[in-house]
C-alpha cells in the first residue's frame, strides 16, 4: 500500500461548479496536510495546510481532515477556469520529508 | 524577492551521455531537495540537502545518479550515463525553518530532461 493514494483523475468540470479532490493516507504520524497546486509546465506552489484534524477556509477553497478515517480532501467553490491544474496532498510529519500524491489533474470548462 | 531558478529549463540528451542540471535555491534556505516527476507517478523525492551536507540520499535511484551543494546555495545533480527512462521532469525546491509549516518547500520551474 501506497503511504499517500489519490485519484490521477483528469477531472473536468463546469465552471461554477463544486469541486471535491481527496486523499488517503496510511501513516498515523502524519500532523500536517499540505495541498500544493501545479500548472502546466510550471513547479507546485503551496495553496493550503491544514495541521492535525479540522477545517480550513481561504476564499473559495477549503481543507479538510478527518485523521480517524485518514482521509484528506480539498473543496473549491465557484471553480474558474483558472483553477485548471494539478492538485497534490502532501501529509507531512513535521519533518523535511514529503510525501506527495500523485495528482490530481483538473480541467474547469468555461 | 526571487525564487528558486533551475537550469536549463529543458535538456534533449543522448542515451549515455551525462547530463548537469543546476539549481539556485532562494536566498538563505538552508534546507535543498531534489525531485523527480513523470507521468502519473507524481513527486518521487531524491535526496535532501541541509547545508551542504546531504544527510538523506535515498531516493537517488542508482549509482550513476549523484547531487552536491556547494556554499550552502547552489545545487548540482548529474545523472551519468543516462537511460531514457531518466526521461523526466526534475524539480528542486527550498526550505527554511521559517515558513508558515515545518520545512515548508519553494519549487523552481523544473528541468525537463529528454534522453533519445
Amino acid at each position: 500500500q501506497k503511504e499517500v493514494e489519490q485519484d490521477p483523475g483528469p477531472l473536468s468540470v463546469p465552471e461554477g461548479a463544486i469541486v471535491s479532490l481527496n486523499c488517503t493516507y496510511s501513516n498515523s504520524a502524519f500532523q500536517y496536510f499540505m495541498w500544493y497546486r501545479q500548472y502546466s509546465r510550471k513547479g507546485p506552489e503551496l495553496l493550503m495546510y491544514t495541521y492535525s484534524s479540522g477545517n480550513k477556509e481561504d476564499g473559495r477553497f477549503t481543507a479538510q481532515v478527518d485523521k480517524s478515517s485518514k482521509y484528506i480532501s480539498l473543496f473549491i467553490r465557484d471553480s474558474q477556469p483558472s483553477d485548471s491544474a494539478t492538485y497534490l496532498c502532501a501529509p507531512n510529519s513535521g519533518t523535511y520529508k514529503y510525501i506527495f500524491g500523485t495528482g490530481t489533474r483538473l480541467k474547469v470548462l468555461a | 524577492g526571487a525564487g528558486v531558478s533551475q537550469s536549463p529549463s529543458n535538456k534533449v540528451t543522448e542515451k549515455g551521455k551525462d547530463v548537469e542540471l543546476r539549481c539556485d535555491p532562494i536566498s538563505g534556505h538552508t534546507a535543498l531537495y531534489w525531485y523527480r516527476q513523470s507521468l502519473g507517478q507524481g513527486l518521487e523525492f531524491l535526496i535532501y540537502f541541509q547545508g551542504n551536507s546531504a544527510p538523506d540520499k535515498s531516493g537517488l535511484p542508482s549509482d550513476r545518479f549523484s547531487a552536491e551543494r556547494t556554499g550552502g546555495s547552489v545545487s548540482t545533480l548529474t545523472i551519468q550515463r543516462t537511460q531514457q527512462e531518466d526521461s523526466a521532469v526534475y524539480l528542486c525546491a527550498s526550505s527554511s525553518l521559517g515558513g508558515r509549516t515545518p520545512y515548508e518547500q519553494y519549487f523552481g520551474p523544473g528541468t525537463r530532461l529528454t534522453v533519445t
